[in-house]
């Protein structure tokens, strides 16, 4: 089955630099890959996602690359603020459930 | 606000006992999905639903567990006998289409 792996699993970045999460996945059939934001507490929120046959899309700060062929994907976070801090899933569909990464800790440093 | 919401958000109980989560979807969504989520932890898929048919179900969801979707409105996640390995966040999720799905704010279970 699909398994997925992420890292680094904590990124501690100061405030308006630049943050960059990567996850490799192992089932070259997968096309759907979403990135989710999760605060203490709270349900995980879907923050970007790609489909396979593009390989970047942004959305204002937030950024999301594929390489299909080398199956890894990253999420990108430019000019980071406070209110990024959490923690961020990746995730790859596959069989209708979705296959998550181990999360990796966001800490910005004022 | 009408996004996903569950009920309750916290429940404490004692070993043996019966449990019983609620999950209301996003109106429109046919696809409901149930996860659960240990601390620290990426969540784990437990079973998955189109309209009131329950389509997919984990090996994680022993025969303790058991989902519902009566007229594939709502849905209820029960745990019977629980254990204290139970203990975790339990998410549901609901989506339109094949992939994007939007979570709840979990149910939080805690079994002493």
């Amino acid at each position: 089955g699909e398994n997925v792996e992420q890292h680094p699993s904590t990124l501690s970045v100061q405030e308006g630099d630049s943050a960059v999460i990567k996850c490799t996945y192992s089932d070259s059939a997968s096309n759907y890959f979403p990135w989710y934001k999760q605060e203490l507490g709270k349900g995980p929120q879907l923050i970007i996602d790609i489909r396979s046959n593009v390989g970047e899309k942004k959305d204002q700060r937030i950024a999301v690359t594929l390489n299909k062929t080398a199956k890894h994907f990253s999420l990108h976070i430019t000019e980071t603020q406070p209110e990024d801090s959490a923690v961020y899933f990746c995730a790859v569909y596959s069989n209708y459930q979705l296959i998550w990464g181990a999360g990796t800790k966001l800490i910005i440093k004022p | 606000d009408t996004g996903v919401s569950q009920d309750p958000r916290h429940k404490i109980t004692k070993r043996g006992q019966n449990v019983t989560f609620r999950c209301d979807p996003i109106s429109e969504h046919n696809r409901l999905y149930w996860y659960r989520q240990t601390l620290g932890q990426g969540p784990e898929f437990l079973t998955y639903f189109q309209n009131e048919a329950q389509l997919e179900k984990s090996r994680l969801l022993s025969d303790r567990f058991s989902a519902e979707r009566p007229k594939g409105s709502f849905s209820t996640l029960e745990i019977q006998r629980t254990e204290q390995g139970d203990s975790a966040m339990y998410l549901c999720a609901s989506s339109e289409s094949s992939y994007e799905q939007y979570f709840g704010p979990g149910t939080r279970l805690t079994v002493t």
